[in-house]
């Protein structure tokens, strides 16, 4: 079990530019959610998988952000037309559907700069 | 829908010393209650849970009891040391997939 693992850890880019992460969960989960923490503040939900299927996305992901998990393993999180207020901390968590759902294994993070 | 509140930090303390993080919730239904830790530069851990009333969760010597007549889950310590210096996070869990983070409280454990 090597845990959450989430690349890149830190992105910087200009503003207007596209950027991709990917989360690849601890392998036996099904489940895998997207979260973004902005400084001083807890994480906010922003989307969720089972399996393949996405099942709940949060007011907070506009049309500039798109997640996929296309095999029901790693899941990748794109922002087109990034903006500076896209600038967080974006995380990513997964767990197993029988297991208690708020028990999440969340991973290091990707920091991402929009300058 | 759920939402928490937590105790405003940051927080100061000596090794040692008592700590006590406050939290309370209001949520549909009987959530689950969970305390996650920020340590530096690492991801969100679980701390510790409790899934019933006057369940009592407890992890490397912090304990929270749920309360549900106070709608409570205030986080203990009986003695902090160092490197328990980090974020905390009160989260109600309930009926919807994600879970309701709290803003945190910043621990600081002074030598």
């Amino acid at each position: 079990d090597t845990g959450v693992s989430q690349n890149p850890r830190h992105k910087i880019t200009k503003r207007g530019q596209n950027v991709t992460f990917r989360c690849d969960p601890i392998s036996e989960h099904n489940r895998l959610y997207w979260y973004r923490q902005t400084l001083g503040q807890g994480p906010e939900f922003l989307t969720y998988f089972q399996n393949e299927a996405q099942l709940e996305k949060s007011r907070l992901l506009s049309d500039r952000f798109s997640a996929e998990r296309p095999k029901g393993s790693f899941s990748t999180l794109e922002i087109q037309r990034t903006e500076q207020g896209d600038s967080a901390m974006y995380l990513c968590a997964s767990s197993l559907s029988g297991a208690y759902r708020g028990e999440q294994y969340f991973g290091p993070g990707t920091r991402l700069t929009v300058t | 829908g759920n939402s928490v509140t937590q105790m405003e930090g940051p927080v100061t303390l000596s090794e040692e010393a008592f700590l006590t993080i406050n939290c309370t919730y209001t949520a549909t239904g009987y959530p689950s209650l969970f305390w996650y830790v920020q340590y530096p530069g690492e991801g969100l851990q679980l701390l510790l849970k409790a899934t019933k009333a006057d369940d009592k969760g407890s992890n490397k010597g912090f304990e929270a009891t749920y309360r549900k007549e106070t709608t409570s889950f205030h986080l203990e310590k009986g003695s902090v040391q160092v490197s328990d210096s980090a974020v905390y996070f009160c989260a109600p869990y309930s009926s919807a997939s994600k879970i309701i983070f709290g803003s945190g409280t910043r621990l600081s454990i002074r030598p």
